[in-house]
């Protein structure tokens, strides 16, 4: 069965960088992406980005360019997603989960997301 | 602010029928027919209930189902019971500068 297994939970100081790991099982991991999304406490799901496993292209939201880097081994079928300069408003759950992607209109693009992790959470405190 | 807009709750009794709308614009709902849908129960990963407006995934309830009308997406739960008590959150492709886009979600009570 599919399986998606994150690392654990992290408290990281304002400024400091974080690394989530999401070791995926049960399917051939270069056949699918990994996208990562994040809920901060009591709020709804914000898409951060996406990694084909196949080739390691990423698409990253406007929002997070340049502070985030996702990332995919294919020896051990682990995804990574790094956040870098960190504020207290990334205190987050971050999910990992595996993406069906199309391609439409000579664009790859996400499709939908139908197995996830079970979430890591990150909490950015001084 | 999220791109799609959803009623914050919703309510029904057991066996009833509810319907949670997710509005979008011509640039993200309007204009592709990849909106997803999924549940959120309490300290839980979000799971997949409707994929390309009205599809179903194996394994998931056919209580559960998709539809859309111009921008706004719906998705319908008949026959509630008290186990579809959760969040319920849209998603839309939206375009090469904002790929993926989310409602703010809808908190499903039942009564």
């Amino acid at each position: 069965q599919v399986q998606l297994v994150q690392s654990g939970a992290e408290v990281k100081k304002p400024g400091a960088s974080v690394k989530v790991s999401c070791k995926a099982s049960g399917y051939t991991f270069t056949s699918y992406g990994i996208s990562w999304v994040r809920q901060a406490p009591g709020q709804g799901l914000e898409w951060m980005g996406w990694i084909s496993a196949y080739n390691g292209n990423t698409n990253y939201a406007q929002k997070l360019q340049g502070r985030v880097t996702m990332t995919t081994d294919t020896s051990t079928s682990t995804a990574y997603m790094e956040l870098r300069s960190l504020r207290s408003d990334d205190t987050a759950v971050y999910y990992c989960a595996r993406v069906f992607v199309i391609t439409f209109g000579g664009v790859i693009v996400n499709d939908y997301f139908d197995y996830w992790g079970q979430g890591t959470l990150v909490t950015v405190s001084s | 602010q999220s791109a799609l807009t959803q009623p914050a709750s919703v309510s029904g009794s057991p066996g009833q029928s509810i319907t949670i709308s997710c509005t979008g614009t011509s640039s993200d709902v309007g204009s592709y027919n990849l909106v997803s849908w999924y549940q959120q129960h309490p300290g839980k990963a979000p799971k997949l209930m409707i994929y390309e407006v009205s599809k179903r995934p194996s394994g998931v309830s056919n209580r559960f189902s998709g539809s859309k009308s111009g921008n706004t997406a719906s998705l319908t739960i008949s026959g509630l019971q008290a186990e579809d008590e959760a969040d319920y959150y849209c998603c839309s492709y939206a375009g090469s500068s904002t790929p993926v886009v989310f409602g703010g979600g809808t908190k499903l009570t039942v009564l």
